[in-house]
């Protein structure tokens, strides 16, 4: 079975950082390329970026790009999203996804707060 | 960026009877390779979202095969025949043609 864990979810201050991980299990992680998509509270999705699957790659959506990084350990089949100078509007749930092959996590939560 | 529209935001659907849901991206989908890169997700009520239908018509795994998926370049249709309970949620089309990927709003989906 396909699965997708993620972790690190937390509350942390404005301009602070946070590191999420997500551990793959029941397939070849190594074979995938990689998403990481947020929902904030009762809006819809935003896609975040991806990262190939050597990990060579990344791209980014415009409203992150500078502040967060998507890394992968294929030898431990876990993904990373590295947050920098977070923001208020960073508040969300943050999944990890093999987004082209319907694989999603069960989420992360992130509240960005004084 | 690539906007994906959505009708109606919501729809109440009385068991056993069908529903459609439209999406409308600002930009074609279709790639040079013939692939329409439009997909279907379901977020059910505190889960995370699960994909219904991947390049426009074609069902994933383990989905119902009351669900399909049809359209052209620009203007796709998700509809359910024979609705159940267990199909209430929050319906998203979006598209995975270019970066950004993006997605619709969202149709809420509730039974009469």
């Amino acid at each position: 079975e396909v699965q997708l864990v993620e972790s690190g979810g937390s509350l942390v201050q404005p301009g602070g950082s946070l590191k999420l991980s997500c551990v793959a299990s029941g397939f070849t992680f190594s074979n995938y390329w990689m998403d990481w998509v947020r929902q904030t509270p009762g809006k819809s999705l935003e896609w975040i970026g991806e990262i190939n699957t050597d990990g060579s790659k990344t791209n980014y959506a415009p409203s992150i790009k500078d502040r967060f990084t998507i890394s992968r350990d294929n030898a431990k089949s876990t993904l990373y999203l590295q947050m920098s100078n977070v923001k208020s509007d960073d508040t969300a749930i943050y999944y990890c996804t093999r987004i082209f092959r319907g694989a999603w996590g069960q989420g992360a939560s992130v509240t960005v707060s004084s | 960026d690539i906007v994906m529209t959505q009708a109606p935001l919501s729809v109440s659907v009385t068991p056993g009877e069908s529903a459609s849901i439209s999406c409308r991206s600002s930009k074609s989908l279709l790639h040079s390779n013939g692939i329409t890169y439009v997909y279907w997700y379901l977020q059910k009520p505190g889960k995370s979202p699960q994909l219904l239908i991947y390049r426009m018509s074609n069902l994933a795994s383990g989905v119902p095969d009351r669900f399909s998926g049809s359209g052209s370049e620009t203007d796709f249709t998700l509809k359910i025949s024979r609705v159940e309970a267990e199909d209430v949620g929050i319906y998203y089309c979006g598209q995975l043609l270019e970066n950004p990927y993006t997605f619709g709003a969202g149709t809420k989906l509730e039974l009469k």
